[in-house]
């Protein structure tokens, strides 16, 4: 498959296990935030959003949470499957426009 | 339905060629948003198209253009290629306009563009 980054922050944990993964992001001003998931050889693929006006979202296995304050947007994966293994990024919107900046990504690895 | 589909998937160009990408949205899909995604660099936003309307634009050089046709699919198309327009270039779809939007984007696999 192809590679989406090089030199990305790299998680490595036990199927079964619970995943955390960061995400700094950059404007104060931005108020819808996004997490993808990128598996080698497709295209990013939307896992699950929250507003500004939140700071906990959950989903089928993952929740979003974000903290204001630092400006610190984390998702976690409970019990981690081998098909989780991808890349993870974070989106951020700016209030007003759909200009997306995106993290770089972090590399889950699920081992068996 | 079927997903975002772009062609071609693979493409080697050299330096100072042109080259076109196009973009199949979702079937019913207004929206196409294109990226730029490198190793250095990560993903990046180009432009996004609705109703054959640029409506939005990321900060790459005016040798990036783009446009949508009636029928919402898209090209892009870079002239002057250099080096360092070597990437992988994803495009995107949604229902709706972009704004301050929860409307999902739906990406293709994107077209591999080598520059030797």
């Amino acid at each position: 498959g192809e590679s989406v980054g090089l030199h990305l922050p790299t998680l490595s944990v036990q199927e079964g296990d619970n995943s955390i993964i960061n995400c700094a992001y950059s404007n104060s001003a931005s108020d819808y935030f996004i997490w993808y998931k990128q598996e080698s050889g497709k295209g990013p693929q939307f896992i699950i959003d929250i507003r500004s006006n939140m700071d906990k979202r959950q989903g089928q296995r993952v929740t979003v949470l974000l903290n204001k304050t630092v400006k610190h947007l984390s998702l976690q994966i409970a019990a981690t499957q081998p098909g989780d293994s991808a890349v993870y990024f974070c989106a951020e919107n700016i209030g007003g426009s759909y200009i997306p900046t995106f993290g770089r990504g972090t590399s889950l690895i699920v081992h068996p | 339905k079927a997903g975002v589909t772009q062609t071609p998937r693979y493409l080697i160009k050299t330096r100072g060629q042109q080259v076109t990408l196009s973009c199949s949205p979702i079937s019913g899909h207004r929206s196409v948003s294109w990226y730029q995604q490198t190793p250095g660099q990560g993903l990046q936003f180009l432009f996004e198209y609705f109703s054959e309307t640029q409506r939005n634009k990321g900060n790459f050089p005016g040798r990036f253009s783009g446009r949508q046709f009636s029928n919402s699919r898209s090209e892009m198309n870079v002239s002057t290629l250099e080096l360092g327009d070597s990437a992988l270039y994803l495009c995107a779809s949604s229902a709706g306009p972009s704004g301050v939007s929860t409307d999902t984007q739906y990406f293709g696999p994107g077209t591999r563009l080598t520059v030797l």
